[in-house]
């Protein structure tokens, strides 16, 4: 199984309303990042979350990272078409003992829709 | 403006052609990192380099290989020997291996016919 889920998978959303999209680890999470990708372009870094409830804003989007540190939310409020795309949330996974180094893994994303 | 850049944005070859994928930085980096993105299966990492002169395999290193020869750039040759080369192919880099910010390059589009 997927170790870094995604839900929903796809999400179309009215002009002006909120959504919410959750990123699920199955192991703690040391380091989250979002990121917003537009087809056929580069990954656009949104935040960066490392310490259990920390949560971050970026102009209409919040993200926060539950206290457990196994899952982060995404939150955008009155979406935009500017919004649409699709999210990806990516999680520090360690390589040695101490977690000075690591790797992202990513989550298979989450396709944005916002009808104006 | 720092940032990344990779080139060219599109790419095709045919079957049995080595390719080379450029990729810069100018953030002053250490780290850098090549994924693969395919429809439905998220990004993959191919190889990644924590320092000038060394690099290693990730999850999906078979018929790549890389050079970090200096410190801003990490270019990535797909080989004969990759099996389905036509890809999105996205570089990245970080200040260093721990929990940093990971910033990404516009991608390279591959297509190999």
């Amino acid at each position: 199984s997927q170790e870094l889920e995604q839900s929903p998978q796809s999400l179309i959303v009215q002009e002006g309303k909120n959504l919410t999209i959750n990123c699920t680890s199955s192991k703690t999470l040391y380091g989250l990042y979002w990121y917003k990708q537009k087809y056929g372009e580069g990954l656009i870094f949104l935040m960066m979350l490392q310490k259990g409830g920390e949560e971050k804003s970026h102009e209409k989007i919040t993200a926060k990272l539950d206290e457990k540190k196994q899952q982060s939310s995404l939150h955008i409020t009155a979406s935009q078409p500017s919004h649409a795309g699709i999210y990806l949330c990516g999680a520090y996974r360690t390589m040695n003992y101490g977690g000075s180094q690591g790797n992202l893994i990513f989550g298979k994303g989450t396709k944005l829709s916002v009808k104006p | 403006d720092g940032g990344i850049t990779q080139s060219p944005k599109y790419l095709f070859r045919k079957e049995g052609q080595n390719v080379t994928l450029s990729c810069e930085q100018n953030l002053n980096h250490d780290a850098m990192y090549w994924y693969r993105q395919d429809p439905g299966q998220g990004l993959r990492l191919i190889y990644y380099s924590q320092i000038v002169n060394d690099f290693q395999k990730g999850d999906i290193a078979e018929g790549y290989s890389v050079s970090r020869e200096k410190k801003e750039s990490f270019p990535l040759t797909v080989t004969s020997a990759q099996k389905n080369p036509t890809a999105f192919y996205l570089c990245a880099s970080r200040l260093g291996t721990g929990v940093y910010e990971q910033y990404f390059g516009p991608g390279t589009r591959l297509t190999v016919t």
